[in-house]
Order: C-alpha cells, then sequence, then structure tokens
C-alpha cells in the first residue's frame, strides 16, 4: 500500500530561519517524489521533484529536498524563509504507472 | 502559453442541482484527474483518464461523473447523490512516460459552494 505522511499540519517560522518540512511515504515500488506549493484559492504549483539520479533535488523559490531510501523520506528545506513562502506545502508520490497519492498538506506560516 | 484552464472560479449551487466543471488543457498530454480538496484532507482523488474515451473510478467517485470525449477536455459533473459537494476541486492533467515525464500539473480550481 502506498501512503503519505507530513508530519506537522502547521509549522511557524521566523523570517530568515530554516523552514523544514518532513515527508515520510510508503511505496512497494521505488517511486517518484514530489513536492508541490499552494497558494490561497489556487492550484497546485510544482516544487521540485526526484524521479532517479542525484538525491539532493533543487527546486523554484530556493527550495530543496533531499531522498533518503533508508529512511523513506523526502524533507523539504529552505535555508532562509521569506514573506512570500508563506503557503500550504503538499508532498506526493507516483509509484510508477499508478496514481498520485497526496499528503494532508503542512501549513507555512512566516513570522515578520 | 500551454496550461489547464478550469472555469468557473466560483459556483455556487443548490440542494438536488447537478452542476459542470469545466476543465482543458493545452499541454497535449493524456492523462487527466480530478481531485477534490478538503481543509485538512489533501487532495483526494475522484476520476482519472489515462486516454480518450476511457477513464477509471478514484478513491471518492461517488456521486460525481466524467466523461472524456476529447483529448483536452475532462469536464466533471457533481451530481444531486453527491451528499457534501462543497468543496475546491482541481483538474490535473499528466503525461505518462517516466522520467522527466509523469509529472501532474494542476489547474486553478473551481471552489463550489451548496447554497
Amino acid at each position: 500500500a502506498q501512503s503519505v505522511t507530513q508530519l506537522g499540519s502547521h509549522v511557524s517560522v521566523s523570517e530568515g530561519a530554516l523552514v523544514l518540512l518532513r515527508c515520510n511515504y510508503s511505496s512497494s515500488v521505488p517511486p517518484y517524489l514530489f513536492w508541490y506549493v499552494q497558494y490561497p484559492n489556487q492550484g497546485l504549483q510544482l516544487l521540485l521533484k526526484y524521479t532517479t539520479g542525484a538525491t539532493l533535488v533543487k527546486g523554484i523559490n530556493g527550495f530543496e529536498a533531499e531522498f533518503k531510501k533508508s529512511e523513506t523520506s523526502f524533507h523539504l528545506t529552505k535555508p532562509s524563509a521569506h514573506m512570500s513562502d508563506a503557503a500550504e506545502y503538499f508532498c506526493a508520490v507516483f509509484p510508477r504507472g499508478n496514481q498520485f497519492y497526496f499528503g494532508t498538506g503542512t501549513s507555512l506560516t512566516v513570522i515578520p | 502559453d500551454g496550461g489547464i484552464t478550469q472555469s468557473p472560479k466560483y459556483l455556487f449551487r443548490k440542494e438536488g442541482q447537478n452542476v459542470t466543471l469545466s476543465c482543458e488543457q493545452n499541454l497535449n498530454h493524456d492523462a487527466m484527474y480530478w481531485y477534490r480538496q478538503d481543509p485538512g484532507q489533501g487532495l483526494r482523488l475522484i476520476y482519472y483518464s489515462q486516454i480518450v474515451n476511457d477513464f477509471q473510478k478514484g478513491d471518492i467517485a461517488e456521486g460525481y461523473s466524467v466523461s472524456r470525449e476529447k483529448k483536452e477536455s475532462f469536464p466533471l459533473t457533481v451530481t444531486s447523490a453527491q451528499k457534501n459537494p462543497t468543496a475546491f476541486y482541481l483538474c490535473a492533467s499528466s503525461q505518462p512516460g517516466g522520467g522527466s515525464t509523469d509529472t501532474q500539473y494542476f489547474g486553478p480550481g473551481t471552489r463550489l459552494t451548496v447554497l
């Protein structure tokens, strides 16, 4: 069975602080992994994805994520939070040839 | 400019009425998807279609229907059988094939409110 767990439905950080959003997955086959961002009343925008190759993936807006197979994790980080990073973030897995599975989302608040 | 359009952005419906949400894509993608989003529940798959004239039920298909007569269009009908239809609906598309494909791209969403 496939599943995605995002630890922490709400995360608050100060402007300029490290952002760390956690994602763990279970999958019967090596999956593709994704992070999406959603601003209020908008669709989801792709931040970054891992398919194969280098396990540290860089995305848009200064975000990056590292695929750790041994920990079945794909945590999202950004060294320095900006006010414009406040949004909902979704982790997703795609177990090759099957449907996507999304986490329940993490709402990021950036405190000035 | 390639992308996915959904219309309308806001939709109001009286109880007992069917309503159809539009989704159009010009990305030439074979696969299209409908998701429902409720606060704190993430995205739940309603229906998906891998190819024209074929579609499959997702996790919460009851009370919904779809058609896929054209590659670029995948309309969703919310029927009166759907008990709690008020939600944010998202359409997505992807091009199956592995590697740099298999990425889902989303439309801007339609917020449906039942009065």
